[in-house]
């Protein structure tokens, strides 16, 4: 059963710093990795989409990488801002037939002016 | 730009009560479905829709129907709301399906069921 792990659950830095969010799932078989943003009392927003075969995308600030053999996906976060504060998610679609998303719980971030 | 549009923002309803959360995209997308978020439980799929006139289960369809006439409207109703069901409840939307495609959310209904 795929299973889908964010640690740490909160993460507070100062203005400025490049960060790292981690997302682990445990079966490498997987179709997609999302990542999400959720800002308090809010809805969610796409930030990024990896297919399995690709390693990375970058947005802007934003880059997350995939390494399907390891379980891991990095969610990094280039001169953080406080704008940048909020929960950040990430969700995979296993392979297979029951391609539903399994979702993380989530890194809550905090980034002090 | 409106994406996904869901109402009410908040509801408070007694226990046994019926109601209806209302979602509503003007993307045209084919792909429509219903989350749930708890406290330390994320997020859970309850129904999901990959067209008009098809629904279909997710992991916690208890309690909730939907229906799926239009491609523009994907309401759920809570037929005998428990304790059970306060939660924050999320619409998505996706063009290619929830397969490869990007999710698209509305801000969410705030239920509590007293």
């Amino acid at each position: 059963k795929q299973e889908v792990t964010q640690i740490p659950a909160a993460l507070s830095v100062p203005e400025g710093e490049n960060l790292v969010l981690n997302c682990s799932f445990t079966d490498s078989a997987i179709y997609n990795l999302q990542w999400f943003r959720q800002d308090p009392g809010k809805g969610l927003t796409s930030l990024l989409l990896i297919q399995s075969s690709q390693r990375e995308q970058t947005s802007g600030r934003l880059n997350a990488s995939l390494d399907k053999s390891s379980g891991r996906s990095t969610l990094y976060i280039a001169a953080s801002q406080p704008g940048d504060s909020a929960t950040y998610l990430c969700a995979v679609i296993p392979a297979g037939n029951n391609r539903k998303l399994i979702w993380g719980l989530g890194t809550s971030l905090a980034v002090n002016p | 730009n409106a994406g996904v549009t869901q109402t009410p923002k908040f509801q408070v309803l007694k226990t046994g009560q019926s109601m209806t959360l209302q979602c509503a995209q003007d993307m045209n997308h084919e792909y429509m479905s219903w989350y749930r978020q708890d406290p330390g439980m994320g997020l859970r799929l309850i129904h999901y829709s990959v067209g008009a006139g098809i629904t279909d289960q997710g992991e916690v369809p208890n309690g909730y129907n939907v229906s799926r006439s239009t491609t523009e409207d994907f309401p759920l109703r809570l037929l005998s709301a428990a304790p059970s069901q306060t939660s924050v409840y999320f619409c998505a939307s996706s063009s290619t399906g929830h397969l490869t495609g990007e999710l698209f959310f509305g801000e969410g209904s705030r239920l509590t069921v007293l």
